[in-house]
Protein backbone atom coordinates (compact mmCIF):
# COMPACT_ATOMS: atom_id res chain seq x y z
CA UNK A 1 0.00 0.00 0.00
CA UNK A 2 1.42 3.10 -0.93
CA UNK A 3 -0.57 5.75 0.19
CA UNK A 4 -0.23 7.77 -2.47
CA UNK A 5 -2.09 6.00 -6.11
CA UNK A 6 -1.39 7.08 -9.62
CA UNK A 7 -4.00 6.66 -12.59
CA UNK A 8 -3.51 5.65 -15.38
CA UNK A 9 0.57 4.08 -14.94
CA UNK A 10 0.54 4.72 -18.62
CA UNK A 11 -1.02 7.17 -20.93
CA UNK A 12 -0.40 7.94 -24.62
CA UNK A 13 -2.61 10.88 -26.54
CA UNK A 14 -2.68 13.13 -29.46
CA UNK A 15 -2.10 16.62 -29.41
CA UNK A 16 -5.82 17.13 -30.07
CA UNK A 17 -6.90 14.58 -27.12
CA UNK A 18 -8.34 15.66 -23.63
CA UNK A 19 -7.25 13.12 -20.69
CA UNK A 20 -7.51 13.14 -16.93
CA UNK A 21 -4.39 12.24 -14.85
CA UNK A 22 -5.84 11.10 -11.39
CA UNK A 23 -3.83 10.96 -7.82
CA UNK A 24 -5.09 9.64 -5.01
CA UNK A 25 -4.32 9.85 -1.11
CA UNK A 26 -5.23 7.66 1.87
CA UNK A 27 -2.78 9.32 4.73
CA UNK A 28 -4.93 11.58 5.80
CA UNK A 29 -3.00 14.71 4.29
CA UNK A 30 -3.88 18.43 3.27
CA UNK A 31 -1.73 19.13 0.61
CA UNK A 32 -1.27 17.79 -2.48
CA UNK A 33 1.40 18.52 -5.32
CA UNK A 34 1.88 18.07 -8.56
CA UNK A 35 5.79 17.24 -10.07
CA UNK A 36 7.20 16.67 -13.66
CA UNK A 37 9.65 14.41 -14.48
CA UNK A 38 11.64 14.54 -17.04
CA UNK A 39 14.76 13.25 -18.31
CA UNK A 40 18.15 14.71 -17.20
CA UNK A 41 15.77 17.65 -15.66
CA UNK A 42 15.29 18.01 -11.68
CA UNK A 43 11.60 17.58 -10.50
CA UNK A 44 9.40 21.07 -11.48
CA UNK A 45 6.72 21.64 -9.05
CA UNK A 46 3.72 22.54 -11.41
CA UNK A 47 0.89 22.92 -8.52
CA UNK A 48 0.30 22.93 -4.91
CA UNK A 49 -3.15 22.36 -3.15
CA UNK A 50 -3.71 22.89 0.32
CA UNK A 51 -7.05 22.22 1.76
CA UNK A 52 -8.71 22.04 -1.75
CA UNK A 53 -7.52 26.23 -2.37
CA UNK A 54 -4.93 26.34 -5.05
CA UNK A 55 -1.69 28.04 -3.43
CA UNK A 56 0.72 27.53 -5.97
CA UNK A 57 0.61 27.71 -10.09
CA UNK A 58 4.10 27.40 -10.69
CA UNK A 59 3.85 29.50 -14.28
CA UNK A 60 2.26 26.17 -15.75
CA UNK A 61 0.74 26.73 -19.41
CA UNK A 62 -3.14 26.67 -19.12
CA UNK A 63 -3.17 23.73 -21.32
CA UNK A 64 -2.56 22.07 -17.90
CA UNK A 65 -5.74 22.54 -15.66
CA UNK A 66 -5.65 21.25 -11.93
CA UNK A 67 -8.83 20.21 -9.78
CA UNK A 68 -8.91 19.22 -6.08
CA UNK A 69 -12.50 18.50 -5.45
CA UNK A 70 -11.39 17.19 -1.81
CA UNK A 71 -8.47 16.51 0.01
CA UNK A 72 -7.87 12.85 -0.87
CA UNK A 73 -8.01 13.27 -4.40
CA UNK A 74 -6.88 15.46 -6.71
CA UNK A 75 -6.59 15.73 -10.81
CA UNK A 76 -4.77 16.95 -13.96
CA UNK A 77 -6.84 17.66 -16.79
CA UNK A 78 -4.65 18.00 -20.02
CA UNK A 79 -5.56 19.41 -23.16
CA UNK A 80 -3.90 20.35 -26.57
CA UNK A 81 -0.25 18.96 -25.34
CA UNK A 82 2.90 19.47 -26.81
CA UNK A 83 5.31 17.08 -27.68
CA UNK A 84 7.76 17.92 -24.85
CA UNK A 85 5.02 17.73 -22.13
CA UNK A 86 6.34 14.05 -22.82
CA UNK A 87 6.96 13.37 -19.36
CA UNK A 88 6.56 11.26 -15.97
CA UNK A 89 4.27 13.14 -13.77
CA UNK A 90 4.37 12.53 -9.67
CA UNK A 91 1.86 13.51 -7.42
CA UNK A 92 2.86 13.90 -3.95
CA UNK A 93 1.03 14.39 -0.70
CA UNK A 94 2.08 15.74 2.59
CA UNK A 95 0.37 16.50 5.98
CA UNK A 96 0.12 20.28 5.16
CA UNK A 97 1.96 22.94 2.95
CA UNK A 98 3.38 24.21 6.15
CA UNK A 99 6.14 21.62 5.90
CA UNK A 100 8.67 20.41 9.08
CA UNK A 101 11.52 17.91 9.07
CA UNK A 102 9.01 14.97 9.90
CA UNK A 103 6.45 15.28 7.43
CA UNK A 104 8.13 14.99 4.25
CA UNK A 105 6.73 14.47 1.07
CA UNK A 106 4.78 11.17 -0.04
CA UNK A 107 4.64 10.38 -3.76
CA UNK A 108 2.83 8.43 -5.93
CA UNK A 109 4.22 5.92 -8.74
CA UNK A 110 3.50 8.39 -11.07
CA UNK A 111 1.62 8.67 -14.76
CA UNK A 112 4.08 7.85 -17.95
CA UNK A 113 2.68 10.57 -20.25
CA UNK A 114 3.66 10.55 -23.98
CA UNK A 115 2.33 12.67 -26.33
CA UNK A 116 2.05 11.60 -29.98
CA UNK B 1 17.74 31.16 -6.59
CA UNK B 2 18.02 27.88 -4.95
CA UNK B 3 19.52 25.33 -7.07
CA UNK B 4 20.58 21.29 -6.14
CA UNK B 5 23.24 20.13 -8.23
CA UNK B 6 24.11 16.70 -8.27
CA UNK B 7 27.03 16.40 -10.30
CA UNK B 8 27.51 12.79 -11.22
CA UNK B 9 24.34 11.04 -14.00
CA UNK B 10 25.40 7.63 -12.94
CA UNK B 11 27.61 5.56 -10.52
CA UNK B 12 28.61 2.00 -10.04
CA UNK B 13 29.53 -0.07 -7.02
CA UNK B 14 30.14 -3.76 -6.16
CA UNK B 15 27.75 -5.55 -4.17
CA UNK B 16 28.68 -5.29 -0.55
CA UNK B 17 31.23 -2.38 -1.26
CA UNK B 18 30.23 1.55 -0.14
CA UNK B 19 29.57 4.40 -2.62
CA UNK B 20 29.07 7.90 -1.88
CA UNK B 21 26.76 10.12 -4.21
CA UNK B 22 27.63 13.89 -4.24
CA UNK B 23 25.14 16.43 -3.50
CA UNK B 24 25.75 20.47 -3.37
CA UNK B 25 23.48 23.21 -2.82
CA UNK B 26 23.08 27.21 -3.00
CA UNK B 27 20.26 28.96 -1.00
CA UNK B 28 20.24 32.47 0.84
CA UNK B 29 17.95 30.90 3.54
CA UNK B 30 19.73 30.61 6.81
CA UNK B 31 17.39 27.96 8.01
CA UNK B 32 17.06 24.84 5.42
CA UNK B 33 15.87 20.94 5.65
CA UNK B 34 18.55 18.43 3.07
CA UNK B 35 16.98 15.26 2.19
CA UNK B 36 17.97 12.18 0.07
CA UNK B 37 14.94 10.50 -2.25
CA UNK B 38 15.15 7.06 -4.25
CA UNK B 39 13.35 6.15 -6.96
CA UNK B 40 13.83 2.48 -8.07
CA UNK B 41 12.85 1.92 -11.27
CA UNK B 42 9.14 1.87 -12.15
CA UNK B 43 8.90 2.19 -8.37
CA UNK B 44 7.57 5.60 -6.27
CA UNK B 45 9.90 7.79 -4.74
CA UNK B 46 10.77 7.72 -1.29
CA UNK B 47 12.54 9.10 1.19
CA UNK B 48 16.07 7.93 2.12
CA UNK B 49 17.14 9.92 4.79
CA UNK B 50 17.05 13.71 5.89
CA UNK B 51 18.64 16.76 7.73
CA UNK B 52 18.51 19.61 9.65
CA UNK B 53 20.54 22.54 8.87
CA UNK B 54 21.10 23.72 11.89
CA UNK B 55 21.85 20.21 13.23
CA UNK B 56 25.61 19.56 12.75
CA UNK B 57 24.96 15.85 13.62
CA UNK B 58 25.32 13.81 10.07
CA UNK B 59 22.08 11.89 9.88
CA UNK B 60 22.05 7.97 9.53
CA UNK B 61 19.65 5.44 8.62
CA UNK B 62 20.98 2.23 8.93
CA UNK B 63 23.12 1.43 5.91
CA UNK B 64 22.47 5.77 4.81
CA UNK B 65 24.06 8.31 6.21
CA UNK B 66 25.26 11.67 5.11
CA UNK B 67 28.03 14.42 5.13
CA UNK B 68 26.68 17.63 5.80
CA UNK B 69 29.51 20.25 5.01
CA UNK B 70 27.44 23.33 5.66
CA UNK B 71 29.89 25.26 4.92
CA UNK B 72 30.71 24.11 1.54
CA UNK B 73 27.17 23.29 1.10
CA UNK B 74 27.52 19.95 0.48
CA UNK B 75 25.13 17.42 1.33
CA UNK B 76 26.69 13.80 0.38
CA UNK B 77 24.73 10.47 0.93
CA UNK B 78 27.02 7.41 1.53
CA UNK B 79 25.48 3.95 1.27
CA UNK B 80 27.41 0.65 3.13
CA UNK B 81 26.88 -2.46 2.21
CA UNK B 82 25.40 -2.20 -1.20
CA UNK B 83 22.92 -4.39 -2.03
CA UNK B 84 20.57 -5.09 -4.99
CA UNK B 85 18.17 -3.15 -3.81
CA UNK B 86 19.54 0.07 -3.86
CA UNK B 87 19.53 0.12 -7.47
CA UNK B 88 17.93 3.70 -8.13
CA UNK B 89 17.85 7.49 -9.10
CA UNK B 90 18.77 9.07 -6.25
CA UNK B 91 17.91 12.61 -5.87
CA UNK B 92 19.02 15.50 -3.58
CA UNK B 93 16.40 18.09 -2.13
CA UNK B 94 16.49 21.21 -0.32
CA UNK B 95 13.50 22.95 1.39
CA UNK B 96 13.57 26.44 2.87
CA UNK B 97 12.40 25.74 6.75
CA UNK B 98 10.44 29.18 6.18
CA UNK B 99 7.25 28.02 5.75
CA UNK B 100 7.23 26.81 2.43
CA UNK B 101 6.18 23.51 0.51
CA UNK B 102 8.81 25.01 -2.46
CA UNK B 103 11.07 21.61 -2.58
CA UNK B 104 14.00 22.09 -4.55
CA UNK B 105 15.51 19.36 -6.56
CA UNK B 106 19.04 18.14 -8.31
CA UNK B 107 18.84 15.97 -11.61
CA UNK B 108 19.19 12.58 -10.04
CA UNK B 109 22.03 10.14 -9.99
CA UNK B 110 21.00 6.85 -11.25
CA UNK B 111 23.30 4.02 -9.06
CA UNK B 112 24.05 0.84 -9.81
CA UNK B 113 24.84 -2.41 -7.89
CA UNK B 114 26.52 -4.92 -9.86
CA UNK B 115 26.42 -8.38 -8.56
Amino acid sequence: ETGVTQTPRHLVMGMTNKKSLKCEQHLGHNAMYWYKQSAKKPLELMFVYSLEERVENNSVPSRFSPECPNSSHLFLHLHTLQPEDSALYLCASSQDRWTAINQPQHFGDGTRLSIL
Amino acid sequence: AQTVTQSQPEMSVQEAETVTLSCTYDTSESDYYLFWYKQPPSRQMILVIRQEAYKQQNATENRFSVNFQKAAKSFSLKISDSQLGDAAMYFCACLPASGTYKYIFGTGTRLKVLA
